[in-house]
């Protein structure tokens, strides 16, 4: 079964662009999951989306957003970019049953630099 | 809020040495309990998890016990090789397993 793929694995973006980050899960998991890890913060978590709905939200402003399509694929756009927001980003899946989510897998990440 | 403290790195040993990284976590309620591993470029990879009070995780020779009394989760190996040098995080999730909250991180270098 392939893992999880994130598309693309490296980007380079001038400050006060936009981004947008592609996470496709492992078949059959329905949840998606995004952190930010940095090397002062560490790994920080995002948002998750399951069933094309957002159902949790970490501490980051509203220029970090996501969404997730009816085939479990999901996007995160990150607008008017900070040089701190350079980072790996990454994405992980699970699967779900009855509302609850089991472990996480992640994906190789995304790392994004800001200039 | 909900939290996890790892021992600080880095962590340095020769191969064949025990391992033992600890790592204490702050939750309400009962979550799940997890060791990630991450090597040099690369995402995380589950390591091993634990779910529920006295569960054993287990895998690769590493082992981590969940101990509610003293609220830990202590990740251990008998007998480290070079291969295993990487960092190594502990994490709990919320109720609905919808978010994990990491630790900072151990960084292990075995040396042979």
């Amino acid at each position: 079964k392939a893992g999880v793929t994130q598309t693309p694995r490296y980007l380079i973006k001038t400050r006060g662009q936009q981004v947008t980050l592609s996470c496709s899960p492992i078949s059959g998991h329905r949840s998606v999951s995004w952190y930010q890890q940095t090397p002062g913060q560490g790994l920080q978590f995002l948002f998750e989306y399951f069933s094309e709905t957002q159902r949790n939200k970490g501490n980051f402003p509203g220029r970090f957003s996501g969404r997730q399509f009816s085939n479990s694929r999901s996007e995160m756009n990150v607008s008017t970019l900070e040089l701190g927001d350079s980072a790996l980003y990454l994405c992980a899946s699970s699967f779900t049953s009855g509302g609850n989510s089991y472990e996480q897998y992640f994906g190789p990440g995304t790392r994004l630099t800001v200039t | 809020g909900d939290s996890v403290t790892q021992m600080e790195g880095p962590v340095t040993l020769s191969e064949e040495a025990f391992l033992t990284i600890n790592c204490t976590y702050t939750a309400t309620g009962y979550p799940s309990l997890f060791w990630y591993v991450q090597y040099p470029g690369e995402g995380l990879q589950l390591l091993l998890k634990a779910t529920k009070a006295d569960d054993k995780g287990s895998n690769k020779g590493f082992e981590a016990t969940y101990r509610k009394e003293t609220t830990s989760f202590h990740l251990e190996k008998g007998s480290v090789q070079v291969s295993d040098s990487a960092v190594y995080f502990c994490a709990l999730s919320d109720q609905a397993g919808t978010a994990l909250i990491f630790g900072k991180g151990t960084t292990l270098s075995v040396s042979s």
